[in-house]
């Protein structure tokens, strides 16, 4: 499937408190990408990273962290100031302009 | 930044008909047009990309054209089967310029049999 991995497959949290979301690759992609998926709004880039220890904000940053300490990782952090933080969350990754991979994404529920 | 609109939101056919999905984008200097296909509760996968030297490419059932002095791209999907059904979404980049996609809103296609 890809290489490309992401836990947990679901998760529910509490209004309040911060969740990271984990995503993997091992197919030696340089530039890594998070989106989140609401129904009917398609995909919106929440950060994304072209190079270890450097990432750019995407169009809905706020509320969100990342980093990238390692080229096969780019944890996910909502924080508790993202307002409406329950969506399904989707990790991808790519070479250099080349077509990006998707992980089987993690549904996040918060309450 | 880039804006992507995507054309018609749901599409119901009969099996055997084709289907088009068109897309629109605002800036000229994207030159990377993707399809991806997701199925319900699945990851977005790739079916078909298009450069913008090129104005149409084809793959079995499935085809894309670009037209750049319109600034649109449509997807071409023939002979319609059942599983064809699902979400299917356009996106536009700058390629080696810039990594970034921008996404259409889906178009849901339903095959009917």
């Amino acid at each position: 499937d890809g290489g490309i991995t992401q836990s947990p497959k679901y998760l529910f949290r509490k209004e309040g408190q911060n969740v990271t979301l984990s995503c993997e690759q091992n197919l030696n992609h340089d530039a890594m990408y998070w989106y989140r998926q609401d129904p009917g709004q398609g995909l919106r880039l929440i950060y994304y990273s072209q190079i270890v220890n450097d990432f750019q904000k995407g169009d809905i940053a706020e509320g969100y962290s990342v980093s990238r300490e390692k080229k096969e990782s780019f944890p996910l952090t909502v924080t508790s100031a993202q307002k409406n933080p329950t969506a399904f969350y989707l990790c991808a990754s790519s070479t250099v302009g080349d077509e990006q991979y998707f992980g089987p994404g993690t549904r996040l529920t918060v309450t | 930044g880039e804006n992507v609109e995507q054309h018609p939101s749901t599409l119901s056919v009969q099996e055997g008909d084709s289907a088009v999905i068109k897309c629109t984008y605002s800036d000229s200097a994207s030159n990377y047009f993707p399809w991806y296909k997701q199925e319900l509760g699945k990851r977005p996968q790739l079916i078909i990309d298009i450069r913008s030297n090129v104005g149409e490419k084809k793959d079995q059932r499935i085809a894309v054209t670009l037209n750049k002095t319109a600034k649109h791209f449509s997807l071409h999907i023939t002979e319609t089967q059942p599983e064809d059904s699902a979400v299917y979404f356009c996106a536009a980049s700058m390629g080696s310029n810039d990594y970034k996609l921008s996404f259409g809103a889906g178009t849901t296609v339903t095959v009917r049999a």
